[in-house]
């Protein structure tokens, strides 16, 4: 079975510093997809960026970056100029990938509270 | 283009009653994933279903939790005899084929008194 571990319950960091919360994950399987979700106090789930295992190429949306490496199956997400509005928990999500239709279902960590300190 | 919308928002249910959670998926979204979050705890998966097709309840308990997605009208969560540790956030994600993206509703904060 696969899991997804985050080891930082809690993160803090200033208003426009950079910050890093950690992600590992266990799986057997060779081709798979990799996100982070964000869950603000209103509890929506928030995609904030996706990684194929197949891409090499670490995948970027804006103040979010990620360094996936697969060796190690580690997968952490970089924010850079931290906001006031990125204070929320964040979940690093596992899901393998599927030659069918539609997706299978994700497989999550326990999240990390990030908190934003103006 | 409406997202993925969870009826109801907030559900008081006591001890041995039904609790019955609603999923519309997005438009043109045919898989539907049911998830629970406990308190201070990430979501953890319960069932996939697709129009009339359970394809996936490995995460579903194996008695008292039914869902379905009927050919028509939304995808169903049934609770019957609710306990205490039942109370917990119940969240509904959409896929459509072959996307690799799921959405996910507002989710239904369930509590049993």
């Amino acid at each position: 079975a696969q899991t997804v571990t985050q080891s930082q319950p809690e993160m803090s960091v200033q208003e426009a510093e950079t910050v890093t919360l950690s992600c590992t994950y266990d799986t057997s399987e060779s081709d798979y997809y990799l996100f982070w979700y964000k869950q603000p106090p209103s509890r929506q789930m928030i995609l904030v960026i996706r990684q194929e295992a197949y891409k090499q190429q670490n995948a970027t949306e804006n103040r979010f970056s990620v360094n996936f490496q697969k060796a190690a199956k580690s997968f952490s997400l970089k924010i850079s100029d931290s906001q006031l509005g990125d204070a929320a928990m964040y979940f690093c999500a596992y899901r393998r990938a599927y030659s069918g239709g539609g997706a299978d279902g994700l497989t999550f960590g326990k999240g990390t509270h990030l908190i934003i300190q103006p | 283009n409406a997202g993925v919308m969870q009826n109801p928002r907030h559900l008081v249910r006591r001890r041995g009653q039904e609790a019955r959670l609603r999923c519309s998926p997005m438009k043109g979204h045919s898989h539907v994933y049911w998830y629970r979050q406990l308190p201070e705890e990430g979501l953890k998966f319960m069932v996939y279903l697709q129009k009339e097709n359970i394809i996936d309840e490995s995460g579903m308990p194996k008695e008292r939790f039914s869902a379905e997605f009927p050919k028509e009208g939304p995808s169903i969560l049934r609770i019957q005899q609710v306990v205490r540790g039942d109370s917990a956030a119940y969240f509904c994600a959409s896929s459509g084929q072959k996307n690799t993206e799921a959405f996910f509703g507002q989710g239904t904060r369930l509590t049993v008194v």
